[in-house]
């Protein structure tokens, strides 16, 4: 079956810098790959994702990218704020269901 | 929009009882999905269903899980008999697969099992 690996499993960057999350997967079948954001002791909510036919996909802040050939994919987040401050996980599947995650990235904002 | 629905919000019993998990989909979509968080673990699939059917339960860990989905608005997680190990927060998610939808979850069910 599908394994998604993710790192780091924390981050820790100052308001207004970069962040950067990467994430692996192993089944060359898997087309589709969503981010999601889980604040303390709420649901996961989808902030993007991309599926296999494009290379990168841009929302305002947020960015994702996808290379098949090796297999990954990254979440880049520009300007962080301390709202950002969360965790981040990514997932991988084929045609949307039976989604694999990864072990997931704290992300912490510093004002 | 009222978003997948599930019930209750919180669960504490004793274990060797009976839990059940409760869950309404958006309305429209077919697909709905239970995953477990844990630290230790993660985010798992335990089962999913397509149309109230179940398609893949491999995720489920052992008998004392089981799953149904009777109509297309409602479905249920039971664990009989529940064990300390079990406590976890439960997410239930839905998708309309028909227009290539993402998922979207329930604000979970925190059980925990003494």
């Amino acid at each position: 079956g599908e394994n998604v690996e993710q790192h780091p499993s924390t981050l820790s960057v100052q308001e207004g810098d970069s962040a950067v999350i990467k994430c692996t997967y192993s089944d060359s079948a898997s087309n589709y790959f969503p981010w999601y954001k889980q604040e303390l002791g709420k649901r996961p909510q989808l902030i993007i994702d991309i599926r296999s036919n494009v290379g990168e996909k841009k929302d305002q802040r947020i960015a994702v990218t996808l290379n098949k050939t090796a297999k990954h994919f990254s979440l880049h987040i520009t300007e962080t704020q301390p709202e950002d401050s969360a965790v981040y996980f990514c997932a991988a599947s084929n045609a949307g269901n039976m989604l694999t995650f990864g072990g997931g990235t704290r992300l912490m904002v510093k004002p | 929009d009222a978003g997948v629905i599930q019930s209750p919000r919180h669960e504490v019993t004793e274990m060797g009882q009976e839990v059940t998990l409760r869950c309404k989909p958006i309305s429209g979509h077919n697909s709905l999905f239970w995953y477990r968080q844990t630290m230790m673990r993660g985010l798992e699939l335990l089962i999913y269903f397509n149309n109230n059917v179940p398609i893949d339960d491999s995720g489920m860990p052992e008998d004392r899980f089981s799953a149904k989905m009777p109509n297309a608005s409602f479905s249920t997680l039971k664990i009989q008999p529940s064990e300390p190990r079990d406590s976890a927060v439960y997410f239930c998610a839905s998708r309309n697969d028909r227009s290539n939808q993402p998922q979207h979850f329930g604000d979970g069910t925190r059980l925990s099992i003494l």
